[in-house]
C-alpha cells in the first residue's frame, strides 16, 4: 500500500466554482502534512501547511482528520491559474517527505 | 541565496555514463533532501542531510548512487554506470528543520 494515496482526477471545474478533495496517509506516525502545487513538472511550490486546527490562506482551506488519516484541500472561487497538479505531502520519520501521485485540477472559462 | 539552485537543468547521458548533478541549499537551511521523480509524478524519497552529514539515505540505490554535501560547496547527487530506469527529474529541497521544505527547479536527466 503506498504511504500517501490521492484522487488523480482530473476535477475540471468552471471559474468560480469550489473545488475539493482528499490525501489519505498510511502512517499513523506522521505529524507534519502539506500542500504543493506543482505546474507542468515544474518544481513543487508549497501551498500551505496543513496544522491540526485546520488552516485557511485566501481562496484555500486545508483540514487534517487524524482519526480517518486524512487531509484536505478546498479551493473556493476557482481561478483560471488553480489549474496545476496538487500534491500532498506527509511527514513521517526523518524528517522526509512522502508524497501522493497529485491530483490534477482544470479550472475552464 | 534565498532559492534553492540546481544545476544543470537538463543532462543527457548514454547507458553507463556516469551523471552528476548540483543543489546549493537556501542559505541558512541545514538539511538538504534529494528526490526522484518518475513519471506520473510519483515522487521518491533518496537522500537527506544535515550540514555535511547524511541524514538519512534510505532511499538510496546503493550500487550506483551517492551524495555528498561538502562545506562551502553545492550538495551533488552522483550516478555511475546510469541506466534507463534513472531517467527522471531529480529535486532538491532545503528547510531549516522539520517543516516546510522549498525545492529547486530539479534537474531532468535522459539516459539513452
Amino acid at each position: 500500500r503506498k504511504e500517501v494515496e490521492q484522487d488523480p482526477g482530473p476535477f475540471n471545474v468552471p471559474e468560480g466554482a469550489t473545488v475539493a478533495f482528499n490525501c489519505t496517509y498510511s502512517n499513523s506516525a506522521s505529524q507534519s502534512f502539506f500542500w504543493y502545487r506543482q505546474d507542468c513538472r515544474k518544481e513543487p511550490k508549497l501551498l500551505m501547511s496543513v496544522y491540526s486546527s485546520g488552516n485557511e490562506d485566501g481562496r484555500f482551506t486545508a483540514q487534517l482528520n487524524r482519526a480517518s488519516q486524512y487531509i484536505s484541500l478546498l479551493i473556493r472561487d476557482s481561478k483560471l491559474s488553480d489549474s496545476a497538479t496538487y500534491l500532498c505531502g506527509s511527514g513521517g520519520g526523518n524528517y522526509k517527505l512522502s508524497f501522493g501521485a497529485g491530483t490534477t485540477v482544470t479550472v475552464r472559462a | 541565496g534565498e532559492e534553492v539552485a540546481q544545476t544543470p537543468k537538463h543532462l543527457v547521458r548514454g547507458e553507463g555514463q556516469k551523471a552528476k548533478l548540483y543543489c546549493a541549499p537556501i542559505k541558512g537551511h541545514s538539511y538538504v533532501f534529494w528526490y526522484q521523480q518518475v513519471l506520473k509524478n510519483e515522487f521518491k524519497f533518496l537522500i537527506s542531510f544535515q550540514n555535511e552529514n547524511v541524514f538519512d539515505e534510505t532511499g538510496m540505490p546503493k550500487e550506483r548512487f551517492s551524495a555528498k554535501c561538502l562545506p562551502n560547496s553545492p550538495c551533488s547527487l552522483e550516478i555511475q554506470a546510469t541506466k534507463l530506469e534513472d531517467s527522471a527529474v531529480y529535486f532538491c529541497a532545503s528547510s531549516q528543520s522539520e517543516g516546510e521544505q522549498f525545492f529547486g527547479p530539479g534537474t531532468r536527466l535522459t539516459v539513452l
